[in-house]
């Protein structure tokens, strides 16, 4: 069966510090990967997609990057954290092609910027 | 994608039935209807989908209106566990399948 973690489950952070957030999936090849973030209150906002290895897609202009070095791997980044990047950060799988119709959430990373 | 207008909260009785509309008037002949929902400091929660027919499954029923207008989500016994925040989305199937959540309605299930 399938699985998706994601680590750190919390992170509190400065202003002006990098960051890194990973994402992995076990039991599929090929996923579609995506990143989310939901501020405090607020909806779930699309930041990435990701359809295949080092191929990167960025919803929103941001402060954030994303990459995916191996098929089952999507990592978020910053080299500066902002107040602003204070959120819930999800990152969720879906199989390749049309041939899925769920996508499946991991558990978040809840991140403080101070 | 086409736009979707749910009620912004509801509140339901633990053991009845929870109905739960979404309009899609501009849904185009390719556009599923999906519902998710999302628990408190949970990731969303695949519930169920629908082109045309209505559907049912484990968790939930969905009806669809014949001109697809509109659609409603029916939790048959609502649980406390069932207190979340429920999103209607409207998308045809794509090989990106990226979905855009909404504000959705927040259900309140009372004992």
């Amino acid at each position: 069966s399938q699985t998706i973690h994601q680590w750190p489950a919390t992170l509190v952070q400065p202003v002006g510090s990098p960051l890194s957030l990973e994402c992995t999936v076990e039991g599929t090849s090929n996923p579609n990967l995506y990143w989310y973030r939901q501020a405090a209150g607020r909806g779930l906002q699309l930041l990435f997609y990701s359809v295949g290895i080092g191929q990167i897609s960025s919803e929103v202009p941001q402060n954030l990057s994303a990459s995916r070095p191996q098929d089952r791997q999507f990592i978020l980044s910053s080299k500066k954290l902002l107040l602003s990047d204070s959120g819930f950060y999800l990152c969720a799988w879906r199989g390749p092609g049309t041939s899925g119709n769920e996508q499946f959430f991991g558990p978040g990373t809840r991140l403080t910027v101070l | 994608d086409a736009k979707t207008t749910q009620p912004t909260s509801m509140d339901c009785a633990e053991g009845r039935a929870a109905n739960l509309p979404c309009n899609h008037s501009t849904i185009s002949g390719n556009e599923y209807v999906y519902w998710y929902r999302q628990i408190h400091s949970q990731g969303p929660q695949y519930i169920i989908h629908g082109l045309k027919n209505n559907e049912t499954n484990e968790m939930a029923s969905l009806i669809i209106t014949e001109d697809r207008k509109s659609s409603t989500l029916i939790l048959p016994h609502a649980t406390l566990r069932d207190t979340a925040v429920y999103y209607c989305i409207v998308r045809a199937l794509s090989n990106d399948y990226k979905l855009s959540f909404g504000a959705g309605t927040t259900v309140t299930v009372r004992a």
